[in-house]
C-alpha cells in the first residue's frame, strides 16, 4: 500500500500570511497513463471533506486562487497564498495512482494565530 | 445542485449488523462511480469501499474485506454499505462520495458499535 506521510502535523498562521504542507509518498504517484494521482482535502471543523486539487495541481470548481497544488513524483505541496480565518481545518492528501486501497495522509491541522 | 445524503446510522452492538444508504441527487448516478469513507472519533480520513459505475466491480478495504458489503440501485439513485460483525473499532462517521471527475461528499452518518 501507498503510504503518505504529511508535514507539518499543525500549523499556526497569522491572517494574510501564506502556508505550506508537504505530503510525501512511500513510491511514486505517477499511473501508468502518464497522469499523477495526488489530490488534496480540506475538512473544516464540523464538516465532511472538500477536494480543493486533484492531479497534483488543478483546481475544484470554486476553489479560491489562493490554494495551489505543485510537486511531482513523491514529494507534493499544498501552498495557501494568504491564510483567511474560513481556512482553518484539517487539510488531507489522498493518493489514487495506486489502489486499492486509497490512502490519505495523516493530516495537517491548520489554525489561525 | 448536487447532493449525497447518507442516512441508516446509529448505535450496534458489537457482532451486530447495520446498513447505511446514500441518496443522490443533482448529477446522473448511474454513470458515477461511488465510494465510502470513514472517519473514526477524533482520527483521520480512511476509504472504506468503492463500487463502479454498473455494480459489477467493488473494492474494499482489508479491515473491512468479508464483513462489508457495498452495493447500489441505480434506478433509484441508492448506494448502500451493508456492515456485518460490527466491531468497536468500526466506530465512526460514514460518508459516501465521488472523487473523480467531479467530487462530492455527503454529511456522513455515525455509527457506533457499543454494548
Amino acid at each position: 500500500d501507498v503510504v503518505l506521510t504529511q508535514s507539518p502535523l499543525s500549523l499556526s498562521v497569522t491572517p494574510g500570511q501564506p502556508a505550506s504542507i508537504s505530503c510525501r509518498s512511500s513510491q511514486s504517484l505517477v499511473h501508468s497513463d502518464g497522469n499523477t494521482y495526488l489530490n488534496w482535502f480540506q475538512q473544516r471543523p464540523g464538516q465532511s471533506p472538500r477536494r480543493l486539487i486533484y492531479k497534483v495541481s488543478n483546481r475544484d470548481s470554486g476553489v479560491p486562487d489562493r490554494f495551489n497544488g505543485s510537486g511531482s513524483g513523491t514529494d507534493f505541496t499544498l501552498k495557501i497564498g494568504r491564510v483567511e480565518t474560513d481556512d482553518v481545518g484539517v487539510y488531507y492528501c489522498m493518493q489514487d495512482a495506486h489502489w486499492p486501497p486509497l490512502t490519505f495522509g495523516g493530516g495537517t491541522k491548520v489554525d489561525i494565530k | 445542485e448536487e447532493k449525497l445524503v447518507e442516512s441508516g446510522g446509529g448505535l450496534v452492538q458489537p457482532g451486530g449488523s447495520q446498513t447505511i444508504s446514500c441518496a443522490a441527487s443533482g448529477f446522473i448516478f448511474r454513470n458515477s462511480e461511488m465510494n465510502w469513507f470513514r472517519q473514526a472519533p477524533g482520527k483521520g480520513l480512511e476509504w472504506v469501499s468503492y463500487i463502479s459505475s454498473s455494480g459489477n466491480v467493488m473494492y474494499y478495504a482489508d479491515s473491512v474485506r468479508g464483513r462489508f458489503t457495498t452495493s447500489r440501485d441505480n434506478a433509484n439513485n441508492l448506494l448502500y454499505l451493508q456492515m456485518t460483525s460490527l466491531r468497536g473499532e468500526d466506530t465512526g462517521i460514514y460518508f459516501c462520495a465521488r472523487i473523480t471527475s467531479r467530487s462530492n461528499w455527503g454529511q456522513g452518518t455515525p455509527v457506533t458499535v457499543s454494548s
